[in-house]
């Protein structure tokens, strides 16, 4: 079974700051990825996905991630944050053949000050 | 174009009790799964359905169940409530695609509290 690791359990940066939040997943097989960001108050939404091809993804809001196979590894990036970043971010993980199925990571919470 | 409609939105249920939740996802997305997010485990998932049937089942107990009709809409029930069973219930509905999942939408949640 697959699972996926946030190492970032709290984030505080200053807005403009650099972002980069690491996510790690454990599969031996082929995966989609995803981020997924929860704003206060708000429902889960997404933020960048992963299929196949270039390993950069850009999202929304100026995200994006890499994807480096050779790591498990899928870290989000955000090259200056702002106060309105401030929300929970998880990574899932689809592992390929199980429909719809995601596992997430325990999320990251971050908080960015002015 | 409305968003996934999770209702009801808060409820309170007593130890041995059992409740159903109710989601409807958007028009047109015919894959509808289940996820319980509790402080301690994160985002855990329960099943989802695709045309009326389960296609997958996370690790809860028996106790845990769904349904999808006709119209996708689903409905998911806990019977026998325990107080660990305390929860945000998320729905999420996708357009599923030949041989990938498309995005999930999530509605906001049924917050349950067992006491």
């Amino acid at each position: 079974a697959q699972s996926v690791s946030q190492h970032n359990h709290h984030v505080i940066l200053s807005e403009a700051a650099s972002l980069e939040l690491g996510c790690n997943y454990s599969y031996g097989g082929t995966v989609n990825l995803f981020w997924y960001v929860q704003y206060p108050g708000q429902h889960l939404q997404l933020l960048l996905k992963y299929f196949s091809g270039d390993p950069l993804v850009k999202g929304i809001k100026g995200f994006e991630a890499e994807f480096i196979k050779s790591k498990f590894s899928f870290n989000l990036r955000k090259p200056s944050v702002q106060w309105s970043d401030t929300a929970e971010y998880f990574c899932a993980v689809n592992a390929t053949g199980t429909a719809s199925k995601l596992t997430f990571g325990t999320g990251t919470r971050l908080q960015v000050t002015l | 174009k409305a968003g996934v409609t999770q209702t009801p939105r808060y409820l309170i249920k007593t130890r041995g009790q059992q409740v159903t939740l109710s989601c409807s996802p958007i028009s047109g997305h015919r894959s509808v799964s289940w996820y319980q997010q509790t402080p301690g485990q994160g985002l855990q998932f329960l099943f989802e359905y695709f045309s009326e049937t389960q296609r997958n089942k996370g690790n809860f107990p028996g106790r845990f169940s769904g349904r999808q009709f006709s119209n996708s809409r689903s409905e998911m029930n806990v019977s026998t409530l325990e107080l660990g069973d305390s929860a945000l219930y998320l729905c999420a509905s996708s357009f599923w695609t030949s041989g990938r999942p498309g995005e999930l939408f999530f509605g906001e949640g049924s917050r349950l509290t067992v006491l």
